[in-house]
């Protein structure tokens, strides 16, 4: 059993569509995140969602819109995709969001190639 | 501005030991965390520190000097399967985790 799913793993479209990537916890984690990871490997916190309610909002521009179901699901779609919009997007879970041992675990990860 | 340091890149031998350093200056701080991410995978958590010292697991060790700024992974017994990135993080004091670029280690026979 898969602990954080996403999907599609791999996603190519041209610039201005509009796509999205889910993922799923069968953790039972509170909180779930989405991260950026681009091609010099720094992973940026876009959101953070604890029991459905946005706890973290970077400043990503605001075509991407996350979407929390239910605690187990952290969607995110983006709107007018760019070309700086290529990259690698991580969905990630832990138990709680305020303690130091918040340890996350992490999807497989969703390649994005805006053409 | 909060800031993680750590080499980009090393090279070891297998069946070596390797120390892979990190620095670091975060508002306030809360532990610090050492993940590993083979190429094309997820990261995945190797150890967390929060208090001064040493801690243990098996063939990976990580320490930690809080007045320093300052942690280190150390991996005895290098396997080729250690070839991947090491990324440090640290949490602020409130509780979000700032990320390091990552240390990719590669392993030669």
């Amino acid at each position: 059993d898969t602990a954080v799913s996403q999907t599609p793993k791999y996603l190519v479209t041209q610039m201005g569509n509009d796509k999205s990537i889910k993922c799923e916890q069968n953790l039972g984690h509170d909180t779930m995140y989405w991260y950026k990871q681009d091609s010099k490997k720094f992973l940026k916190i876009m959101f953070s969602y604890n029991n459905k309610e946005l706890i973290i909002n970077e400043t990503v521009p605001n075509r991407f819109s996350p979407k929390s179901p239910d605690k187990a699901h952290l969607n995110l779609h983006i709107n007018s995709l760019e070309l700086g919009d290529s990259a690698v997007y991580f969905c990630a879970s832990s138990q709680d969001s305020g303690s130091g041992a918040n340890v996350l675990t992490f999807g497989a990860g969703s390649r994005l190639t805006v053409l | 501005g909060q800031n993680i340091d750590q080499p980009t890149e090393m090279t070891a031998t297998e069946g070596a030991i390797v120390q892979i350093n990190c620095t670091y200056q975060t508002s306030g701080f809360n532990g610090l965390f050492w993940y590993q991410q083979h190429a094309g995978e997820a990261p995945t958590f190797l150890s967390y520190n929060v208090l001064d010292g040493l801690e243990e697991k098996g063939r990976f060790s990580s320490f930690l000097s809080r007045s320093k700024g300052y942690s280190y992974l150390l991996l005895k017994e290098l396997q080729m399967k250690d070839s991947a990135s090491y990324l440090c993080a640290v949490m602020d004091s409130n509780y979000q985790l700032i990320w390091g670029a990552g240390t990719k280690l590669i392993i030669k026979p």
